[in-house]
């Protein structure tokens, strides 16, 4: 089993439409976790970090589920603007390299108008 | 508010020459990564530093050497510039290993 593994999509929503996607991890000392948007050709950039009691900014929401080890992503009201990839960072147990930070290699998402 | 700065954007070279990807950050951070992002995929991690005098190997070490030169700065360094090197580096800083990566804007970089 991968490390961190996401569906690559791509996910074609309508705009205004609610998306979800999942990323599941596969090392249980995992303590940090975030995501990352990255626009073609660009650098990553930080979306938010996600709280063992879920959070949210905005339209976005992200929760994290321990005990079945994954973090969500949802978007609601979906923009063209959101139109990305984005990717999910699991990072912070001991013993692995860069203390076990892993990228997912990303979820592509299309907003249609 | 500068964050991560790499240099140079974008480089072209010949197989065999010889060059060295400049990154430093302005945020007092300890640790510092470098990654590659072939077209259509992830990020891989060549090397990193979690702090001041310190680098390790990532995923993809082999070609590449590093430097920490000081808190602010990572070099990393292609000694033999092969085609299979062409990609888009980015370089990444963290204060800890709990806080999110602060990436620069990357240096694309082709080898003929």
């Amino acid at each position: 089993r991968k490390e961190v593994e996401q569906d690559p999509g791509p996910f074609n929503v309508p705009e205004g439409a609610t998306v979800a996607f999942n990323c599941t991890y596969s090392n249980s000392a995992s303590q940090s976790f975030f995501w990352y948007r990255q626009d073609c050709r660009k650098e990553p950039k930080l979306l938010m970090s996600v709280y063992s009691s879920g959070n949210e900014d905005g339209r976005f929401t992200a929760q994290l589920n321990r005990a079945s080890q994954y973090i969500s992503l949802l978007i609601r009201d979906s923009k063209l603007s959101d139109s990305a990839t984005y990717l999910c960072v699991v990072t912070g147990y001991s013993g692995g390299g860069a203390d076990g930070l892993t990228f997912g290699k990303g979820t592509h998402l299309i907003i249609q108008p | 508010n500068a964050g991560v700065t790499q240099t140079p954007k974008f480089q072209v070279l010949k197989t065999g020459q010889s060059m060295t990807l400049q990154c430093a950050q302005d945020m007092n951070h300890n640790s510092m990564y470098w990654y590659r992002q072939d077209p259509g995929m992830g990020l891989r991690l060549i090397y990193y530093s979690a702090s001041e005098g310190t680098t390790d190997k990532g995923e993809v070490p082999n070609g590449y050497n590093v430097s920490r030169l000081n808190k602010r700065e990572f070099s990393l360094r292609l000694e033999s510039a092969a085609p299979s090197q062409t990609s888009v580096y980015f370089c990444a800083s963290t204060a800890s290993k709990s806080q999110p990566q602060h990436f620069g804007d990357g240096t694309r970089l082709s080898i003929l």
